[in-house]
C-alpha cells in the first residue's frame, strides 16, 4: 500500500514529440506528488509537483495530470528535446510526514 | 529553494571501515533526510535527521549501521559503519523547509566498498 508504481521503465521519443510517464498509488493518505529529473552523476532536481485538490498543473513544457479517483498521475513533457534525456522519478508524500516514497524511475531518451 | 552540498563526492573504502558523509545546506531548514540509491535504481529513504534529537529510521535501517547527526538547522552527517560491498551505493541528502512539502537534493556521494 506504500508503493508508487511507475511506467514505462524506459521511453524513446523523437525530438518535438510528447513524453508521457505514468504513476499509480494505493494509499489515499498521500497528499503531495512531485516529479524529479535526474541526470547521470547528479542528484534529483525537483521539476513540478501537485496536490490532490488540483487536476492539472503546468510549468513551461512540463504538465502534471492528476486523477484522484483512479489514484493515478502522469507527467507530460511537451516538445521534448534531447536535453530532456534523463531519468524521471515520481514520488508521493504521506500526509503530515514530509517523507517521500519514490517510483521506480523512467529512463527517457529523446532522439535528435 | 535550497542549495545542498555533500562531501565527499565519491570514495572507495575497504571492507570493515566506516565513512562519514557530510551534508551542508545554504539556509536553515526544518527537514533533512538521507536516501540510498543503487546505481540505475530508485531512491530509498534511510532516515529523517532530526535537529537536536535521534534520527528516525525507516524499516530495514538501524542506527548502529547508519548513525546520523544533526547538530544544527543547516548540517547533517551520515556514517556508514563496518562497510561491506553491499553498501556500495549513492547516498543522497535532501532538505525541506517543513512549510511546503518540497525537498531539494544534494549531488550525492558515490561509495564503493572493496
Amino acid at each position: 500500500q506504500q508503493q508508487v508504481k511507475q511506467s514505462p521503465q524506459s521511453l524513446i521519443v523523437q525530438k518535438g514529440g510528447i513524453s508521457i510517464i505514468n504513476c499509480a498509488y494505493e494509499n489515499t493518505a498521500f497528499d503531495y506528488f512531485p516529479w524529479y529529473q535526474q541526470f547521470p552523476g547528479k542528484g534529483p532536481a525537483l521539476l513540478i509537483a501537485i496536490r490532490p485538490d488540483v487536476s492539472e498543473k503546468k510549468e513551461g513544457r512540463f504538465t502534471i495530470s492528476f486523477n484522484k479517483s483512479a489514484k493515478q498521475f502522469s507527467l507530460h513533457i511537451m516538445d521534448s528535446q534531447p536535453g530532456d534525456s534523463a531519468t524521471y522519478f515520481c514520488a508521493a508524500s504521506l500526509s503530515g510526514t514530509y517523507k517521500y516514497i519514490f517510483g521506480t524511475g523512467t529512463r527517457l531518451k529523446v532522439l535528435a | 529553494s535550497a542549495v545542498i552540498s555533500q562531501k565527499p563526492s565519491r570514495d572507495i573504502c575497504q571492507r570493515g571501515t566506516s565513512l562519514t558523509i557530510q551534508c551542508q545546506v545554504d539556509s536553515q531548514v526544518t527537514m533533512m533526510f538521507w536516501y540510498r540509491q543503487q546505481p540505475g535504481q530508485s531512491l530509498t529513504l534511510i532516515a529523517t535527521a532530526n535537529q537536536g534529537s535521534e534520527a528516525t529510521y525507516e524499516s530495514g535501517f538501524v542506527i548502529d549501521k547508519f548513525p546520523i547527526s544533526r547538530p544544527n538547522l543547516t548540517f547533517s552527517t551520515l556514517t556508514v559503519s563496518n562497510m561491506s560491498p553491499e553498501d556500495s551505493s549513492i547516498y543522497l541528502c535532501s532538505a525541506g523547509s517543513g512549510i511546503s512539502y518540497e525537498q531539494y537534493f544534494g549531488p550525492g556521494t558515490r561509495l564503493t566498498v572493496t
